[in-house]
């Protein structure tokens, strides 16, 4: 099955700095990858996802990159603000009519340091 | 549009004994998967029902089994309890429109805590 290597576990950055956090995956079927947030006590929701169509996508603070060959996405953060602070997880899944379930990361603890 | 939601948030069990959580997913949506979150293993998932039909599952045991009915709400139930069934149990719901995957939205979650 899919394996979804996160790094790193912890990351603290200085507020305005960028984050980066990068994940591997070992299926070279998988052709879906989302980024979610959780914080502290809260449900996990989608910040951003990519598809294997595409090699980048944006939206405002937040972009993703994907390398198919090299089988790795990163998650980039910029200008980052005190309500980044979150744990984030990345997920890879194949799909084409069967939702064989997302394959999660164990998670980054992304703090911003003020 | 209300999100996804789940009952109870908070349950307290006794190993041996069996439990069943509730998901309603977002109206319009068609697929509810589960999850079951702990601080060692993480996100971890457990199946997905769509159309009434279990269609995939993880790698958990048969104790862990779930239904779906026709106006797409999901239950799941652990039987004969054990301690590291303590955990988040969390559902997300998906239009399921086949091609793409969709978009998997999350509700808030069970916490269940076995004793």
């Amino acid at each position: 099955g899919e394996n979804v290597e996160q790094h790193p576990s912890t990351l603290s950055v200085q507020e305005g700095d960028s984050a980066v956090i990068k994940c591997t995956y070992s299926d070279s079927a998988s052709n879906y990858f989302p980024w979610y947030k959780q914080e502290l006590g809260k449900r996990p929701q989608l910040i951003i996802d990519i598809r294997s169509n595409v090699g980048e996508k944006k939206d405002q603070r937040i972009a993703v990159t994907l390398n198919k060959t090299a089988k790795h996405f990163s998650l980039h953060i910029t200008e980052t603000q005190p309500e980044d602070s979150a744990v984030y997880f990345c997920a890879a899944s194949r799909s084409g009519g069967g939702a064989d379930g997302l394959t999660f990361g164990k998670g980054t603890h992304l703090i911003i340091q003020p | 549009k209300a999100g996804v939601t789940q009952t109870p948030r908070y349950l307290i069990k006794t190993r041996g004994q069996q439990v069943t959580l509730s998901c309603s997913p977002i109206s319009g949506h068609r697929s509810v998967s589960w999850y079951q979150q702990t601080p060692g293993q993480g996100l971890q998932f457990l199946f997905e029902y769509f159309s009434e039909t279990q269609r995939n599952k993880g790698n958990f045991p048969g104790r862990f089994s779930g239904r779906q009915f026709s106006n797409s709400r999901s239950e799941m139930n652990v039987s004969t309890l054990e301690l590291g069934d303590s955990a988040l149990y969390l559902c997300a719901s998906s239009l399921r429109t086949g091609g793409y995957t969709d978009t998997q939205y999350f509700g808030p979650g069970t916490r269940l805590t076995v004793l």
